[in-house]
């Protein structure tokens, strides 16, 4: 099946730096990739739709100026967390389309912001 | 809005027996897809079977099949012949029709005994 990777696996920051977190799909093109928020124990949050060449999509109550997106390639999207603080420590996790039916998800980055 | 609950958070099974995850969710809509993921400690998540809402005939895939009741806007997991390899976090998920969002329940953990 299609592989998607997402990189970090796991970043530690400082509170009020900022944070990259890169998802690619490995063998496959990707126009859409979605990102979503795991809090421990609880359920995937949708974030944003992310699509390439274009703006994201971001899910109501999800600051865009915090968790900016970026879709420059067909095989990338790139998730940057702004001045980032301890309540925006998560498991981040993203998927990519690959057609209507099928989202192939990347492993997760786990942040922890000190 | 769509939901999807997911009412017992955790579940175990002897290996080589059976059990069933339940899941029910709420729409209006008449045209949606429903999931089921599996999550594994290692955080990957991983389609396990899918079914669409206009088929009658519940899917299967080898040893996991569901049981679609539409009226009772319900659709449980039943994994057969457990194995050790079946521990993880499971996920009911629903994407209406014509969208590619998906809506995730809290998911259930199932522990598998030897």
């Amino acid at each position: 099946g299609a592989v998607v990777s997402q990189h970090p696996s796991w970043v530690i920051c400082k509170s009020g730096t900022s944070v990259k977190i890169e998802c690619r799909s490995l063998d496959f093109q990707a126009t859409t990739m979605f990102w979503y928020r795991q809090f421990p124990k609880q359920s995937l949050m949708l974030m944003a739709t992310s699509n390439e060449g274009s703006k994201a999509t971001y899910e109501q109550g999800v600051e865009k100026d915090k968790f900016l997106i970026n879709h420059a390639s067909l095989t990338l999207s790139t998730l940057t967390v702004t001045s980032a603080h301890p309540e925006d420590s998560s498991f981040y996790i993203c998927s990519a389309r690959v057609d209507t039916d099928t989202q192939y998800f990347g492993p997760g980055t786990r942040l922890t912001v000190l | 809005a769509q939901t999807v609950t997911q009412s017992q958070p955790e579940m175990s099974v002897q290996e080589a027996e059976t059990v069933t995850l339940s899941c029910t969710y709420d729409t209006s809509e008449s045209d949606y897809y429903l999931f089921w993921y599996k999550q594994p400690p290692s955080r990957q998540m991983i389609l396990v079977i899918r079914q669409e809402a206009y088929k009658q005939q519940n899917a299967t895939e080898n040893r996991f099949s569901v049981n679609f009741q539409k009226a009772a806007k319900s659709f449980s997991l039943k994994i057969s012949d457990s194995q050790l390899g079946d521990a993880a976090m499971y996920f009911c998920a629903y994407r209406q029709g014509g969208s590619e969002k998906l809506v995730f329940g809290k998911g259930m953990k199932l522990t598998v005994n030897p």
